[in-house]
């Protein structure tokens, strides 16, 4: 049985703050990891997919970081805006690229004015 | 590209009556998953398509649920009969040539209540 873990499971920061969160993840038979934001009322929107340990990706004031051997993927977010309060879903692919991704509960930001 | 197309937006329903939830994925995408989200489990997996063909449907919650992708472009999901614990939220998700390195992309969502 695979477990995804996200922390904190929610989170409130005051605009302008930077923070992070974290997603963690087998380390065995590794194939990618998934970041999803997930604003309510709305569908889960793709950030980034990362597939190599050490990988960095970057998309604005979010980035992220992965690392494979270790079984954890930080998500950080530069100078919180109200518009990033939503929901970061990390999800994780079983053993092989046909397998079902398994998500995580997701860290709920909201950002405070 | 119109994204993932789901339908319908809304549905609220008695009581043992059919629903029939319905998905036209990305043109071109080769998989297909139905989530759905509820407050204590969160996103979990139904079923999940490859070419048409269902590959993994372990996630689905029991006989009252079924789901059918008769071609590349349609795909339903049908609860019979429903009940109040089957409110929730249901996705439809596709993707191309698997999860691994590739992003899935979702519908809007149907939110079903059953009362």
């Amino acid at each position: 049985i695979l477990n995804v873990e996200q922390s904190p499971q929610s989170l409130h920061v005051q605009e302008g703050d930077s923070t992070n969160f974290t997603c963690s993840f087998p380390s065995s038979n590794f194939y990618a990891l998934h970041w999803y934001r997930w604003e309510t009322a709305k569908s889960p929107e793709a950030l980034f997919v990362m597939t190599l340990n050490g990988d960095e990706k970057k998309k604005g004031r979010i980035s992220a970081t992965l690392n494979t051997k270790e079984g954890y993927s930080y998500l950080y977010i530069k100078g919180s805006q109200p518009e990033d309060s939503a929901t970061y879903l990390c999800a994780f692919p079983g053993y092989s690229s046909a397998s079902k991704i398994i998500f995580g509960s997701g860290t709920r930001l909201s950002i405070r004015p | 590209d119109a994204g993932v197309i789901q339908s319908p937006r809304h549905e609220v329903t008695e009581m043992g009556q059919e629903v029939t939830l319905r998905c036209k994925p990305i043109s071109g995408h080769d998989y297909l998953f139905w989530y759905r989200q509820t407050m204590m489990r969160g996103l979990e997996l139904l079923i999940y398509f490859n070419n048409n063909v269902p590959i993994d449907d372990s996630g689905m919650p029991e006989d009252r649920f079924s789901a059918k992708m008769p071609n590349a472009s349609f795909s339903t999901l049908k609860i019979q009969p429903s009940e109040p614990r089957d409110s929730a939220v249901y996705f439809c998700a596709s993707t191309y040539g698997g999860v691994s390195g590739n992003t899935i992309y979702f519908g809007e969502g149907s939110w079903l209540t059953v009362v």
